[in-house]
């Protein structure tokens, strides 16, 4: 069963306008947050996280947004570039049962200029 | 940047033959992960250490074995590959045992087995 869900395996945003990307998790030991970002034929690369004792963490054009009560986080990207586009996993990571690092199926954002 | 490599990056190779993948990181980082990625697809754990002499299985089950002689080393191997073993396999390390920290991650390697 799937601990971190990204329930849209798709997104395509116009250039200059936000992207808003999803990510759900079930297992409630996890208490830190990362997105990743990865390109074809490349290993994913580290963009952002947020610890469960915050609700935001802002990093230039990138902001995480955590709900611990509904288990939901999301990344927003303004504005979005055509750079921007690649595929974008959620990952969790905590304590006993959640001490691995687990990622979602990834979200691809296409940005159209 | 990420001091974490992995070798090769990509690798063609005929079914029944024995291969192993590198994985190196020049950290200090204790634990370190095997993920294997089909197009598409979402990161499948599939092999993972806390430290050396320590090696666990991840939640997909995988016919590879890895070892952790060293803290900074963790290859994985496969005995016989078979076309099933295609896929893209990527190699990561994080600092410290829970959470605060990212984990880093290698160039991958592509593997195909003809």
């Amino acid at each position: 069963d799937q601990q971190v869900k990204q329930n849209s395996p798709s997104l395509s945003v116009q250039e200059g306008r936000i992207s808003i990307l999803n990510c759900d998790y079930t297992n409630s030991m996890f208490d830190y947050f990362l997105w990743y970002k990865k390109y074809p034929a490349e290993g994913p690369t580290f963009l952002i996280s947020i610890s469960s004792i915050k609700d935001k963490n802002e990093d230039g054009r990138f902001t995480v947004f955590l709900n611990k009560s509904a288990k939901h986080l999301s990344l927003h990207i303004v504005p979005s570039q055509p750079g921007d586009s690649a595929v974008y996993f959620c990952a969790a990571i905590g304590s006993g049962s959640a001490r691995q690092l687990t990622f979602g199926s990834g979200t691809q954002l296409t940005v159209l200029p | 940047e990420a001091d974490i490599y992995q070798t090769p990056r990509y690798l063609v190779i005929g079914t029944g033959k024995k291969i192993t993948l590198e994985c190196s990181q020049t950290m200090g980082h204790d634990k370190m992960y095997w993920y294997q990625q089909d197009p598409g697809m979402e990161l499948h754990l599939i092999h993972y250490s806390y430290g050396v002499n320590s090696t666990e299985k991840g939640d997909l089950s995988s016919e590879s074995t890895v070892s952790r002689i060293r803290t900074e080393h963790f290859p994985l191997t496969l005995e016989s590959a078979r076309p099933s073993h295609t896929s893209q396999y990527l190699c990561a390390s994080s600092a410290r045992q829970g959470g605060g920290t990212e984990a880093f991650f290698g160039q991958g390697t592509r593997l195909t087995v003809v």
